[in-house]
């Protein structure tokens, strides 16, 4: 069955420091998209990054960063040098292709709190 | 361009009331999913439409439906409300509803059930 994971419920830092935030997931498709959103305290979720399941390229974006790791079925996200305004809940999330139609599967969510 | 809207922002029901949730996406949108967050149960697909059809349904019970329109706007219905109905309902936005499409979020509507 299709499932993610974060293990990390609540993580806090102080600004300007690194912040690794864990994904793992499960599925059964070959080929699938990992995401991670962003759930400010206004509640709309905020698309970050997406990576494909046959590129295994890690890439960096401005301050974020992914690691894929297929062979552990794990999508890592980073935040470099963290800011306040960093502070939300992270969503990592599996696209799973069901029918007709894709639906995310998302994982429980890591509480960020970058203290100044 | 506008974001997805979603209205009401709150609303608060007593049970066994029903209410009806509506959501306007981006222009040119035409796939709008639902999804239901809970503290308990976290973030769950609901529902998502397609040029006004409904192509895939969550594991949620029949009280829940909703539709779309031809301008791609929807709603969702939630009859008969239970207290464990009380969460965050969200609508999503995005071209085709394609499987590598990145979503689109409204804020939500916070349902209260008392």
């Amino acid at each position: 069955a299709q499932k993610v994971t974060q293990a990390q419920t609540e993580i806090s830092v102080v600004e300007k420091e690194d912040v690794t935030l864990d994904c793992v997931y499960e599925t059964r498709d070959t080929t699938y998209y990992l995401f991670w959103y962003k759930q400010p305290p206004s509640g709309e979720l905020v698309f970050l990054i997406r990576r494909n399941s046959f590129d295994e390229q890690n890439e960096i974006s401005g301050r974020y960063s992914w690691n894929f790791q297929k062979s552990t079925s794990s999508f890592n996200f980073t935040i470099t040098a963290s800011q306040v305004v960093d502070s939300a809940v992270y969503f990592c999330a599996l696209s799973e292709r069901d029918g007709a139609t894709n639906k995310l599967i998302f994982g429980t969510g890591t509480l960020l709190a970058v203290q100044p | 361009k506008a974001g997805v809207t979603q209205t009401p922002r709150y609303l608060i029901k007593t049970r066994g009331q029903q209410v009806t949730l509506s959501c306007s996406p981006i222009s040119g949108h035409r796939s709008v999913s639902w999804y239901q967050q809970t503290p308990g149960q976290g973030l769950q697909f609901l529902f998502e439409y397609f040029s006004e059809t409904q192509r895939n349904k969550g594991n949620f019970p029949g009280r829940f439906s909703g539709r779309q329109f031809s301008n791609s706007r929807s709603e969702m219905n939630v009859s008969t409300l239970e207290l464990g109905d009380s969460a965050l309902y969200l609508c999503a936005s995005s071209l085709l509803g394609n499987t590598n499409e990145k979503l689109f979020f409204g804020s939500g509507t916070q349902l209260s059930v008392l």
